[in-house]
């Protein structure tokens, strides 16, 4: 069964600091990994990784994608209170009995205090 | 553009009622997911449908069931609900196999 872990589960910072979220996951037949951020209720897109080593940037976010060690970080820089929230990452299955679902991790919940 | 639309918000009821969750993807959108989110858990797969069939199912109860419509709305039913069925229901949606899925606001249920 395919399987998500991230780390910390929990992280507190000041605003200005940057941080790393990681991400580890197994999954049989991998076809890309996803960040979400969950405020209140919906997950909303953040980056959509398929290839190793392809850094994906938005703002003061980025992400990268290792394959071969499986794994995949998010960081943020200059952090803003507007940064907290719980960041989810996720695996697409790309065949088998997987197939067209997303295996989510457990979340970091990130504090930010001013 | 309208986004994927969830109803209802909220609903409360009893162990042993049905609910029925309703979910209005992104035009143009063909797929519909549904994850359940448990206070303190991550989100967990339900069901994907996909041109009004159901494609994959996670590992739940056979009284967590669904369909899709001809225009690509959704709706999930869960019968003889159980208290641990409270939880946030997220509906998403993507254009197929994209693997970029969109979520709703989710419904709030709460089981007493």
């Amino acid at each position: 069964e395919d399987k998500v872990v991230q780390s910390p589960l929990s992280l507190v910072v000041h605003e200005g600091d940057t941080v790393t979220l990681n991400c580890s996951y197994e999954v049989t037949n991998f076809r890309s990994l996803l960040w979400y951020k969950q405020e209140k209720k919906a997950p909303t897109f953040l980056f959509m990784l398929t290839s190793s080593g392809i850094e994906k940037k938005s703002g003061r976010l980025s992400s990268i994608l290792d394959k071969k060690e499986l794994f995949s970080i998010l960081n943020i820089t200059a952090t803003q209170t507007g940064d907290s929230a719980v960041y989810l990452c996720a695996v697409a299955n790309a065949g088998g009995t997987s197939y067209g679902k997303l295996t989510f991790g457990q979340g970091t919940i990130l504090t930010v205090h001013p | 553009e309208a986004g994927v639309t969830q109803s209802p918000t909220h609903l409360i009821k009893t162990r042993g009622q049905q609910v029925t969750l309703r979910c209005s993807p992104i035009s143009g959108h063909t797929s519909v997911y549904w994850y359940q989110q448990a206070l303190g858990l991550g989100l967990q797969f339900l069901l994907w449908y996909d041109e009004g069939e159901e494609r994959n199912r996670g590992n739940f109860p056979p009284r967590f069931s669904g369909r899709q419509f001809p225009n690509y709305s959704s709706e999930l039913n869960v019968n003889a609900l159980e208290l641990e069925d409270s939880a946030l229901y997220l509906c998403a949606s993507s254009l197929r196999q994209t693997g970029e899925l969109f979520f709703g606001e989710g419904s709030r249920l709460t089981v007493l």
